[in-house]
């Protein structure tokens, strides 16, 4: 059973840096991209950021270029996701979600921005 | 960046129904779309891949179709599980979701 578990959220002060983790099991971690999605309180969906299998590739979302940074270590079967100059629009549950097209996805890691 | 809109945002219809949600991209997209469904609390479910492929353990109530820039989630008899919201995604051209559909039982 594919099973993805976040962690690291919190509250942060604006202007802050918080890292996600977000760690595989019951599937190979190194034969797949993964990404992050987040939803904002009572909004709809917003994908992140992309990786690919051994990090050749990878993209982020206007709203956060220059200011997250995706990475993974496949030999932990862990997915990150580096997060600084956060704003208060940054507030969402991040999900990390297997396969360049989603199919299997994390329960969430609530990140809080707000001084 | 291509734009998806989905209608209508909120849906009320009756169990046993036959439900119907669109999803418009602002160019084509080649078909390269998901629908997922979200329920409250919970994290969103692949129902269906390109357009029409049903997600492994998916009931077959649920299809899709389409083409271009418009596309189409069918639920062929609503049952009280399925409410949710649902979004589309497209993977054509970078990553897109749709506002979402919300749907609820009359």
């Amino acid at each position: 059973e594919v099973q993805l578990v976040e962690s690291g959220g919190g509250l942060v002060q604006p202007g802050r840096s918080l890292k996600l983790s977000c760690v595989a099991s019951g599937f190979t971690f190194s034969n797949y991209g993964m990404n992050w999605i987040r939803q904002a309180p009572g909004k709809g969906l917003e994908w992140v950021a992309y990786i690919s299998s051994g990090s050749s590739y990878i993209y982020y979302a206007e709203t956060v270029k220059g200011r997250f940074t995706i990475s993974r270590d496949n030999a932990k079967n862990t997915l990150y996701l580096q997060m600084t100059s956060l704003r208060s629009e940054d507030t969402a549950l991040y999900y990390c979600a297997r396969r360049y097209i989603p199919d299997s996805w994390g329960q969430g890691v609530m990140v809080t921005v707000s001084s | 960046d291509i734009q998806m809109t989905q209608s209508p945002s909120l849906l009320s219809a009756s169990v046993g129904d036959r439900v119907t949600l669109n999803c418009k991209a602002s160019q084509n997209i080649n078909k390269n779309l998901n629908w997922y469904q979200q329920k409250l609390g919970e994290a969103p479910k692949l129902l269906i891949y390109y357009t029409n492929n049903l997600q492994t353990g998916i009931p077959s109530r649920f299809s899709g179709s389409g083409s271009g820039t418009d596309y189409t989630l069918t639920i062929s008899s609503l049952q009280p599980e399925d409410v949710a919201t649902y979004y589309c995604y497209q993977y054509n051209s970078g990553w897109t979701f749709g506002g979402g559909t919300k749907l609820e039982l009359k």
